[in-house]
């Protein structure tokens, strides 16, 4: 079974610029999660997808951040404009089930340096 | 609101003998999941172990093992037999009610051959 695939790996950027991260989840999961995940801190909940809804966008900076998950399936994660304090990793994972009675599976996740 | 502390950064076994790792939560919910998760270097976070708050049996998986103490609002892993491969970041974990999954800020477990 093919896990979660994410793109692109690494990603580096000027402050004010744009990127886009883009996530593919295991197949036949519903729910789809983006967290941030500084360094030294553990990752947080930055947007939830249950199929193509948003469930929980709370954390997220919408200044900044935007979200989509078209169909269903894959889903892109864009900032625009970048802030140094945006360096981090960017997880995507996706799960069977609401997160409480399932399992989440991760991806490798993209690691964006703002300079 | 729920809070998960890790009050230990880092962590170091030797190869073959046992490490626990601690965690305490806080929720105000009575029904509640809580997990650790390993993130090796390569960042895949993966699912180690779980534990319901209703089941008072502690988990166990092969070679790890919970120590959930429901009243203190504890929950530690040990790790038996320590093996090269579980050298990684470990998160616990906890989500209650309508909240989602919420991560401690991680302890690095070192294994010295």
């Amino acid at each position: 079974e093919a896990g979660v695939a994410q793109s692109p790996r690494y990603k580096i950027i000027e402050k004010r610029q744009s990127v886009a991260f883009w996530c593919n989840p295991i197949s036949g999961h519903a729910t789809l999660y983006w967290y941030q995940q500084i360094l030294g801190q553990g990752p947080k909940l930055l947007i939830q997808f249950q199929n193509n809804g948003v469930v929980d966008d709370s954390q997220l900076p919408k200044d900044r951040f935007s979200a989509e998950r078209l169909k269903g399936v894959d889903s892109t994660l864009k900032i625009q404009p970048a802030k140094l304090e945006d360096s981090a990793v960017y997880l995507c994972a996706s799960s069977l089930l609401r997160v409480n009675t399932g399992e989440l599976f991760f991806g490798e996740g993209s690691r964006l340096t703002v300079l | 609101a729920q809070t998960v502390t890790q009050s230990q950064p880092e962590m170091s076994v030797q190869e073959a003998e046992t490490v626990t790792l601690s965690c305490t939560y806080d929720t105000s919910e009575s029904d509640y999941y809580l997990f650790w998760y390993k993130q090796p270097p390569s960042r895949q976070m993966i699912l180690v172990i779980r534990q319901e708050a209703y089941k008072q049996q502690n988990a166990t998986e092969n070679r790890f093992s919970v120590n959930f103490q429901k009243a203190a609002k504890s929950f530690s892993l040990k790790i038996s037999d320590s093996q090269l491969g579980d050298a990684a970041m470990y998160f616990c974990a906890c989500i209650s009610g309508a909240n989602n999954l919420f991560f401690g800020t991680g302890t690095r477990l070192t294994v010295i051959p």
